[in-house]
């Protein structure tokens, strides 16, 4: 059975600093999605990873996948209070009807 | 822009109601998902359904039911509502990875659903 795990599951974030947020998984895969939640919203796609390797950046956010550690990562630079959210990484049961399992989701607050 | 529609905000239902959750998409996606989140337990999946008249039970399938008569449109059914199905449910569709070359979910704005 695929699990998804992210941490930490809250971070609080100071204004102008970076910021890195882990996605671990438990079965081979090389698909991974990061989503961003916003208070009362609902998800909104943010990236789509690929392949081992893959990098992916949009302003401050840059999320990787690393397919053999099972790890991705979403790097944060200079955290403003925009990006504060709850960011769920999903990855692919490959072959299993387009199924994503998600994460917890790790919520960010940014303070001043 | 893909868009997916939820037939509600928010509801408030009785325990034993019979209660439908509407999803409608517009992207002539193949694949639809039903999902409740609850703090804590983030998403997780009730039903899907990869084409028309076909679904598969998720990992929470107990006191739902799901049709798709139409392409575009997933219902989600909860035949005798309670108290612990109060929850926020949430939609989503996609197309199939060897069209899009991704799995990417696009969700709709969600339904909080209270049972009292």
């Amino acid at each position: 059975e695929l699990k998804v795990e992210q941490n930490p599951l809250f971070l609080s974030m100071q204004e102008g600093k970076n910021y890195t947020i882990y996605c671990n998984y438990s079965t081979t895969s090389d698909r991974l999605y990061w989503y961003r939640q916003d208070p009362g919203k609902s998800l909104e796609s943010l990236f789509v990873l690929l392949s081992n390797g893959a990098v992916k950046q949009e302003g401050r956010l840059m999320a990787s996948l690393d397919t053999k550690a099972r790890l991705s990562t979403l790097h944060i630079t200079a955290a403003v209070h925009d990006l504060s959210a709850t960011y769920f990484c999903a990855v692919d049961n490959t072959g299993a009807n387009s199924k994503l399992t998600f994460g917890k989701g790790i919520t960010l607050s940014v303070r001043p | 822009d893909v868009k997916v529609t939820q037939s509600s905000r928010y509801l408030v239902k009785r325990t034993g109601e019979k209660v439908f959750l509407e999803c409608v998409q517009d992207m002539d996606h193949e694949n639809m998902f039903w999902y409740r989140q609850d703090p804590g337990l983030g998403l997780r999946l009730i039903y899907f359904s990869y084409d028309v008249k076909m679904k598969e039970k998720g990992d929470i399938p107990e006191g739902y039911s799901v049709s798709r008569e139409k392409k575009e449109r997933f219902s989600l059914i909860l035949e005798s509502a309670s108290t612990n199905q109060t929850s926020m449910y949430l939609c989503a569709s996609s197309s199939p990875w060897e069209r899009e070359g991704a799995d990417t979910q696009y969700f709709g704005p969600g339904t909080r659903l209270t049972v009292l």
